[in-house]
């Protein structure tokens, strides 16, 4: 039960780079997510997506965009890294659970721009 | 706007000794409450959840009750273990019902031997 799976785990970029967090999910949940973990800063929503073709903003957008390739599928880009981008990313599906959308987090991909 | 408070950490115990984690709410509507616990180098874990006023939401050995009246879902364990070191966010569900959930700062927990 791989649940969902984030790559890569780490990376180190230099301010105005590119790159791409991918995220899967094998649970065929409808709705997915990124968030970053900033310390004292809890989790904030970058994007979501309810379902396959659509996605929307959360609180903290900027500098980023998503795309949703198929139902299992997430990524989020980085199209000019800056260092206010590092942090910790986690993607998270949600599914129905005794009446609640619970969800499920992958184990994060820590982020530093220098 | 919804929003969730949680008490600074970090918190540190020895270990059998009483846990509490507060947690507060402001939200619109009847939200559905959750405590999620990070473990090192991890992602987050639904540790428990409730999805009305009155709820009992429990898991091992951690419990907590909606309060619509105080707008708390305060996390308690009668006897905490070294195992139980993590960070303890509380959450609550956007009223979108787009399954968002907006989260409280969390609350790192250190038990001792």
């Amino acid at each position: 039960n791989a649940g969902v799976t984030q790559t890569p785990k780490f990376q180190v970029l230099k301010t105005g780079q590119s790159m791409t967090l991918q995220c899967a999910q094998d649970m065929n949940h409808n709705s997915m997510y990124w968030y970053r973990q900033d310390p004292g800063m809890g989790l904030r929503l970058i994007y979501y997506s309810a379902s396959e073709g659509t996605t929307d903003k959360g609180e903290v957008p900027n500098g980023y965009n998503v795309s949703r390739l198929n139902k299992r599928e997430f990524s989020l880009r980085l199209e000019s890294a800056a260092p206010s981008q590092t942090s910790v990313y986690f993607c998270a599906s949600s599914g129905k659970n005794s009446g609640a959308n619970v969800l499920t987090f992958g184990a994060g991909s820590r982020l530093t721009v220098l | 706007g919804n929003s969730v408070t949680q008490m600074e950490g970090p918190v540190t115990l020895s270990e059998e000794a009483f846990l509490t984690i507060n947690c507060t709410y402001t939200a619109t509507g009847y939200p559905s409450l959750f405590w999620y616990v990070q473990y090192p180098g991890e992602g987050l874990q639904l540790l428990l959840k409730a999805t009305k006023a009155d709820d009992k939401g429990s898991n091992k050995g951690f419990e907590a009750t909606y309060r619509k009246e105080t707008t708390s879902f305060h996390l308690e364990k009668g006897s905490v273990q070294v195992s139980d070191s993590a960070v303890y966010f509380c959450a609550l569900s956007d009223p979108s019902n787009t399954g968002k959930l907006i989260f409280g700062q969390g609350t790192t927990l250190q038990v001792k031997p």
